[in-house]
């Protein structure tokens, strides 16, 4: 049921920079709403790693940035570490007749 | 340090309701302006809001699951739980709880619990 579409995976060497799009529609990216990122390692939750489109947490590193225009949004990391290795969601509000919360469909981020 | 845990049966069988509680540690689950969420992923899957909940007990429910779903909150006990019922294996999923910081995002969430609908 997911309402945000993100590649299934990227990948890149240590030390290189990766990005991830997310992209979503008039009823949620593109309204206005603010955009947040999830990173989920191996058989944990997810934890919170950018709000506000933006904005990082207390504690997480600088490598991760995030940006949003028009009806999509992008986290990049740079500087990738094999502690990166882990599955990545943005998420967004949304105004339409479906859920509140919306996901994308996750990406893998692989440390080749 | 506030912190979430998820607990409840692992196993329902079919057609069953399921039912988890979320306790709420090292704070009040009643101060501040934030609501309580649950949110589910199946296996190899991404991730579904089911609910919320305000502390003055007003709900939210994702419209895929709303006719199943209630999500209600004990302040005295600083627990907020779900049911859902007539569950099938397509309920099957690991269910979190998570802290939605000024409506907007999911700024804590407990570690989760798998619930596999089974007979």
């Amino acid at each position: 049921q997911s309402v945000l579409t993100q590649p299934p995976s990227v990948s890149g060497a240590p030390g290189q920079r990766v990005t991830i799009s997310c992209t979503g529609s008039s009823s949620n990216i593109g309204a206005g709403y603010d955009v947040h990122w999830y990173q989920q390692l191996p058989g944990t939750a997810p934890k919170l790693l950018i709000y506000g489109n933006s904005n990082r947490p207390s504690g997480v590193p600088d490598r991760f940035s995030g940006s949003k225009s028009g009806t999509s949004a992008s986290l990049a990391i740079s500087g990738l570490q094999a502690e990166d290795e882990a599955d990545y969601y943005c998420q967004s509000y949304d105004s339409s007749l479906s859920a509140l919360y919306v996901f994308g469909t996750g990406t893998k981020v692989t440390v080749l | 340090q506030v912190q979430l845990q998820e607990s409840g049966p692992g196993l329902v069988k079919p057609s069953q309701t399921l039912s988890l509680t979320c306790t709420v540690s090292g704070g009040s689950i009643s101060s501040g302006s934030y609501y309580w969420s649950w949110i589910r992923q199946p296996a190899g899957k991404g991730l579904e809001w089911i609910g919320r909940i305000y502390t003055s007990g007003s709900t939210n429910y994702n419209p895929s699951l709303k006719s199943r779903v209630t999500i209600s909150v004990d302040t005295s006990k600083n627990q907020f739980s779900l049911k859902l019922s007539s569950v099938t294996a397509a309920d099957t999923a690991v269910y979190y709880c998570a802290k939605t910081l000024y409506g907007l995002y999911f700024d804590l969430w407990g570690r989760g619990t798998l619930v596999t609908v089974s007979s």
